[in-house]
């Protein structure tokens, strides 16, 4: 069975930094673009990051570029995404989700960043 | 950055209508569009990836179609557990870039 299981979310002032983490099994992990979505209390859905299986290429949103970093260990099977100097507007759900045939196939539950003084 | 925009924002329809969201693209994207399905507090399921192939598991009643700017995602049949918010999604190119949502609702 393929899990994404998210982790690291919480709660965090103004400026502040946090490292979420995703933790994959079930699936040939290093075959896989992956990328961070998220969504904002009552909004859409927000693509962040993505890196490829290689983790040779990354890319991020115009709204993140310079403040956030994803990384992945092929060896753990695992994703990360290091946020830093987090703004209000940053405060959402964060999903990791895993690609096939170009759009996301396999998506975890999701954590909770809230930026907040 | 392509543009999606989808329509309408919402809809109220009854169980066993026929419903159909839009989604165009501001630049073409071939086929290179997912539909996703969201329920409150869930995560997103996608339904239909490539524009027009439906996702292992998920019932013949929703079709994708389209190709280059437009794109429909039908349900020919609504069913109680279709009630839901639906997006859709380009990997034409980097940013990805979802459409704004479409809230089916009980009419």
């Amino acid at each position: 069975e393929v899990q994404l299981v998210e982790s690291g979310g919480g709660l965090v002032q103004p400026g502040g930094s946090l490292r979420l983490s995703c933790a994959a099994s079930g699936f040939t992990f290093s075959s896989y673009a992956m990328s961070w979505v998220r969504q904002a209390p009552g909004k859409g859905l927000e693509w962040v990051s993505a890196i490829s299986g290689s983790f040779s290429s990354t890319y991020y949103a115009d709204s993140v570029k310079g403040r956030f970093t994803i990384s992945r260990d092929n060896s753990k099977n695992t994703l990360s995404l290091q946020m830093s100097s987090l703004r209000a507007e940053d405060t959402a759900v964060y999903y990791c989700a895993a690609q096939e045939s170009g759009s996301y196939v396999h998506w975890g539950q999701g954590s909770l960043v809230t930026v907040s003084s | 950055d392509i543009q999606m925009t989808q329509s309408p924002s919402s809809l109220s329809a009854s169980v066993g209508d026929r419903v159909t969201i839009t989604c165009r693209a501001s630049q073409g994207i071939r086929n290179d569009l997912g539909w996703y399905q969201q329920k409150p507090g869930k995560a997103p399921k996608r339904l239909i990836y490539s524009a027009s192939s439906l996702q292992s598991g998920v019932p013949s009643r929703f079709s994708g179609s389209g190709s280059g700017t437009e794109f429909t995602l039908t349900i020919s049949s609504l069913q109680p557990e279709d009630f839901a918010t639906y997006y859709c999604l380009q990997h034409n190119s980097y940013p990805r870039t979802f459409g704004q949502g479409t809230k089916v609702e009980i009419k």
